[in-house]
Parts: structure tokens; sequence; C-alpha cells
């Protein structure tokens, strides 16, 4: 299995700019979210979903934009970048009930 | 979710056991306690869970007391490859709502 697939690992943007960063996952978990991470602290929640066609958000939503179309996918929208969306970006998913959290390798996104 | 507290670093020598702990004085009582670590970058990974039990798997314990308001967590050989930011979380059985990670412990194992 690969489990939690991101793409891309590495992303250089321009203020004002948008995009996508993608987010799959082959262990038909029903729970997906997005988590940001900036140097030195901990992770926060930006987006989650908890089946295809229902999503919600979490800590710091603003300025992101997510769907959930299919079970397997739960790409994060970038509207208008800002300096201070650079950050790591995590994606993860789980199983009902108690399951524990799969996260992916991170996409490393600067905004310039 | 409840709030858990743990202190933002330890040590520990290689091969010696690691105990880590965490506060979750708030806790209610269908709320289980996570526990994950994240080396260098890396995306966090599952250690172990529990209610009220304690509970063992091939990584770690997890030691939870009987009033369930503090607990800790036991890398039994600690390895130079433990060292990690290791989170303490507790989250409500069957909630939609995600885990919420603080800013966890910083282990740094000692050769």
């Amino acid at each position: 299995n690969a489990g939690v697939t991101q793409t891309p690992k590495f992303q250089v943007l321009k203020t004002g700019q948008s995009m996508t960063l993608q987010c799959a996952q082959d262990m038909n978990h029903e729970y997906m979210s997005w988590y940001r991470q900036d140097p030195g602290m901990g992770l926060r929640l930006i987006h989650y979903s908890v089946g295809a066609g229902i999503t919600d958000q979490g800590e710091v939503p603003n300025g992101y934009n997510v769907s959930r179309s299919t079970t397997e996918d739960f790409p994060l929208r970038l509207l208008s970048a800002a300096p201070s969306q650079t950050s790591v970006y995590f994606c993860a998913s789980r199983p009902g009930g108690t399951g524990e959290l799969f996260f992916g390798e991170g996409s490393r996104l600067t905004v310039l | 979710d409840a709030k858990t507290t743990q202190p933002p670093s330890m040590d520990c020598a290689e091969g010696r056991a690691a105990n880590l702990p965490c506060n979750h004085s708030t806790i209610s009582g269908n709320e289980y306690v996570y526990w994950y670590r994240q080396i260098h970058s890396q995306g966090p990974q599952y250690i172990i869970h529990g209610l009220k039990n304690n509970e063992t798997n091939e990584m770690a314990s997890l030691i939870i007391t009987e009033d369930r308001k503090s607990s800790t967590l036991i890398l039994p050989h600690a390895t130079l490859r433990d060292t990690a930011v290791y989170y303490c979380i507790v989250r409500v059985t069957g909630s939609a709502r995600q885990l919420t990670f603080g800013s966890g412990t910083q282990l740094t194992v000692l050769p």
C-alpha cells in the first residue's frame, strides 16, 4: 500500500498566486485532514473531512479551501498565497472509531 | 477535547528507558489518550493509545493513572533513532473532530 501520498513535496510561490496541494490515500479511510506546521511549532488543523462530500473547518482555515469528491482524494487549495502561508503541510487519514492517523510525508511551501 | 501539558524537552541515555509524562487533568470519561512522535520534519507517527488500562505494543508502553489525569509513555530501551518530538493528545472516541496537536516533548537520546 502507498498509504497517504502528497504532491508536490516542494513548491515556491509568489504572493497572490494560487495552487493546489494534492493528497490521496488508498486505505479507504473515512476521515482525512490537513495540518500545517510552522518552524518549531506543533501541527495546526486547517480543514478536515469525515467522508466524501463533507468537509469542515479546523483551527486555521482562512485562506484555504478544500473539497472531498471521492473517498481517496482531499486536495487543499490556496486561493491567493501570502508569505504567512509559508509552512510544511501534512495530510492525514484515519478510519472511523479510535483509528490511528496516518500521515503523508509533507509538502514544503514557500511563499515569496 | 481535553488539553494536555508536557515538558518541552527531555534527555535520555541510549539503552535506558525513556519515561515521557503527560498531564491531562481535565480529561473526561470517554476520551482516549494518544501518543504520536515526529522525527525531524517527517509526518507524525502513531505510537499507542489507551482509555484507562495500561497498554503495550512493540514500540512502547502507556501507563495511565487510576484517576486518568496523567499518563506516561515508556520507551523501554531508547535508541538514537527514538530522538523525536513526542505528542500526547486526548480525543473523544468516535469524534469526527481531528486530533489537536500541542507543542510536545523533544526527546533527545544521548549516546
